[in-house]
């Protein structure tokens, strides 16, 4: 079973909008931290954003904020004010617990489209 | 610029040929994690590296090796090397070896085999 799970593997968004790339996670562990990264075409990989399965509140970097809802086992990406600079690939990850120490599992991504 | 190093960005060799990649973690970091990414497979850990000891261990074949050494650099050798292993190589880093410690990625090194 997918324990990430990008349902969009594409999308659009026009400049200066808002965009929100969805994420699931599936886990039975109540410890896990969440992550997501960027990765531009030029291939590296850029942390962007961080929340904790306790964290009461939603995670929010500049333009990056998490909607988090544990409940629904969801953590998405909200990107504000889009610019054309966003253009890249956008991985959500997992890390959590279990035998032979903590492990992150990344999603399949999802290509992000920004048009002028 | 995360300030994690890779070496080499690129790697062309045959198969059956045995490969070293090199990864320098930021200062101050103590953990050193693999990471392997292709087409097919997606992303994928492979091993962590906490202070020079083993501390996680993902998908990693049994023809792949790592190790830390004590100036925790880390090296990643891949041996017997077959067209499936050609993929993008990433080294990340953090500070420690916790749930919610960021990874940071170096730039990757792409492997070709032909």
């Amino acid at each position: 079973a997918q324990k990430i799970t990008q349902t969009q593997p594409g999308m659009f968004v026009q400049e200066k909008e808002a965009v929100t790339l969805d994420c699931t996670y599936d886990t039975s562990d109540p410890s896990y931290g969440l992550f997501w990264y960027k990765q531009p075409s030029s291939g590296e990989m850029i942390f962007l954003i961080y929340q904790g399965s306790y964290d009461q509140q939603n995670a929010t970097e500049g333009r990056y904020s998490l909607n988090f809802q544990k409940a629904r086992k969801s953590a998405n990406l909200v990107i504000s004010a889009s610019q054309l600079g966003d253009s890249a690939m956008y991985f959500c990850a997992m890390r959590e617990g279990g035998t032979g120490g903590f492990k992150t599992i990344f999603g399949a991504g999802t290509r992000l489209f920004v048009k002028a | 610029d995360s300030g994690v190093t890779q070496t080499p960005k690129h790697l062309i060799t045959a198969t059956g040929q045995r490969v070293t990649l090199r990864c320098s973690p930021r200062s101050g970091d103590l953990s050193v994690y693999w990471y392997q990414q292709s087409l097919d497979q997606g992303l994928q850990f492979l091993i962590q590296y906490y202070n020079g000891e083993e501390r996680a261990k993902g998908n990693i074949l049994e023809r792949f090796s790592a190790q830390q050494f004590p100036d925790l650099h880390s090296e990643l050798n891949l041996s017997s090397l077959e067209l499936g292993d050609s993929a993008l190589y990433f080294c990340a880093s953090s500070v420690g070896s916790g749930l919610t410690d960021t990874q940071y990625f170096g730039p990757g090194t792409r492997l070709t085999v032909l």
